[in-house]
């Protein structure tokens, strides 16, 4: 069965140090989703790609995160320079449409910045 | 914005007992997903509900899409340590981004 592959499954750093995640949807997906989850939370969405293009990045704090995702297949979260807060499991899902439909996630990067 | 809230927060049930959570959405939804995530993994779908009055079943599990479109429920019967895990119901708003809520953690004792 096809996966989302997301590495690395764990990045520890320190505060104003620069990390990148990555981001492998399902063949064939268009969507692409990225999305932060703090502990005993839901997911929250920070951007959302339609093929190549930013569709909703309204929640991604652009001060300090980028997102790209250049040929339309895999996609890279940066964050520069990391804060303490910004701690949390990283979560990449794809979709084969564009809204309303099923979103398939990967198994995630846990970030801790100390 | 659009806000999507879960009760409980936490249950703690005998394993053969029922277990129900509930999801409230501020504006009325075009369809509610339900999605459930096992410690230490990642959310995994469910189910999705577009009908209003929607009823649907997997097994032991039972959703429902509530007839104004703006709540929804989970409800499992006969609990197994299986079903460990937390239950998030996630709300579409006709082409918005999906809401998902904080989440309904289930804990089984055998």
């Amino acid at each position: 069965e096809a996966e989302v592959a997301q590495s690395p499954r764990y990045k520890i750093t320190e505060k104003s140090q620069a990390v990148a995640f990555w981001c492998d949807p399902i063949s064939g997906h268009a969507t692409l989703y990225w999305y932060r989850q703090i502990l005993g939370q839901g997911p929250e969405l920070l951007v959302q790609f339609q093929d190549e293009s930013v569709v909703d990045d309204s929640q991604l704090p652009k001060d300090r995160f980028s997102a790209e995702r250049l040929k339309g297949v895999d996609s890279t979260l940066k964050i520069q320079p990391a804060e303490l807060g910004d701690s949390a499991m990283y979560l990449c899902a794809s979709s084969p449409i564009r809204q309303g439909g099923i979103q398939y996630f990967g198994a995630g990067t846990r970030l801790s910045v100390l | 914005g659009q806000q999507v809230m879960q009760i409980p927060q936490y249950q703690h049930v005998q394993e053969g007992e029922d277990f129900t959570t509930y999801c409230n959405s501020s504006t009325t939804l075009s369809n509610i997903q339900w999605y459930k995530q096992r410690p230490g993994g990642h959310p995994v779908f469910l189910i999705q509900l577009v009908k209003s009055g929607e009823v649907k079943k997997q097994k032991r599990l039972t959703f429902q899409f509530g007839e104004a479109k703006k709540n929804s429920s989970l409800h499992i019967t006969a609990t197994q340590t299986t079903d460990v895990g937390t239950y998030f119901c996630a709300g579409d708003k006709y082409g918005n981004k999906l809401v998902f809520g904080a989440g309904t953690i289930l804990r089984v004792k055998s």
